[in-house]
């Protein structure tokens, strides 16, 4: 069974300090991976996706096959980076829409 | 574009009744996607409907059924309601084509209570 571990509820850390956020997976072959973001008062969207290999505000997430990781990291975190964090899976090659979410980091950056 | 817009966004139920969410997805989006999020939990993939047809289901019981109209909007209804079924119910679209690249776009979601 797939399963995404984030081992953080609460992370907080100073304004301008490194951040990272914790996922591990388990999954028998290759998922895709995701990050998925929900600000305050906001929906649930997507932040970034490791196929893409892309960095979306100031964060990348880089994945670790050997240790089944995918952590989320942004060098100098910023105020307006508080938010709750997702982290998920989906089976390869067209796994539709069925993603396993972990159950979040709440971030939160402080003056 | 309003988005993904769901309805109702509180209703409270007692335990055996039958309760039925919306959902309509953003516009030009043809994927519709239920998932269920208890308190303090990640959003859990509840199924997925796609040309008006169940593709894709995740571990729920029968009680959990769905539709998806020709417009792709699409319903959630939960029969014999449980204690535990209390929870956020989130819609998720997609838009054609984009299966690939497992970008969902979420509502606001239905926060069911049961007493």
């Amino acid at each position: 069974a797939q399963r995404v571990t984030q081992p953080e509820k609460l992370l907080s850390v100073f304004k301008g300090a490194p951040v990272e956020l914790k996922c591990n997976y388990s999954y028998s072959g290759s998922p895709e991976l995701f990050w998925y973001v929900q600000y305050s008062r906001q929906r649930l969207q997507l932040l970034l996706r490791h196929i893409s290999r892309e960095s979306i505000k100031g964060f990348t997430a880089d994945l670790n096959k050997g240790e089944t990781s995918f952590h989320l990291k942004k060098p100098f975190a910023q105020e307006e980076d508080s938010a709750m964090y997702y982290c998920a899976i989906r089976p390869p090659a067209g796994g539709g829409n069925k993603l396993t979410f972990g159950t979040g980091t709440q971030l939160k950056v402080e003056l | 574009d309003a988005g993904v817009t769901q309805s109702p966004t509180h209703l409270i139920k007692t335990r055996g009744q039958q309760v039925t969410l919306r959902c309509s997805p953003k516009s030009g989006h043809d994927t519709v996607s239920w998932y269920q999020q208890a308190l303090g939990q990640g959003p859990q993939f509840i199924f997925q409907y796609y040309e008006e047809e169940e593709r894709q289901r995740g571990n729920f019981p029968d009680r959990f059924s769905g539709h998806q109209f020709p417009n792709y909007s699409s319903e959630l209804n939960v029969n014999a309601l449980l204690l535990g079924d209390s929870a956020l119910y989130l819609c998720a679209s997609s838009a054609p084509g984009t299966g690939r690249t497992g970008e969902l776009f979420f509502g606001e979601g239905s926060r069911l209570t049961v007493l």
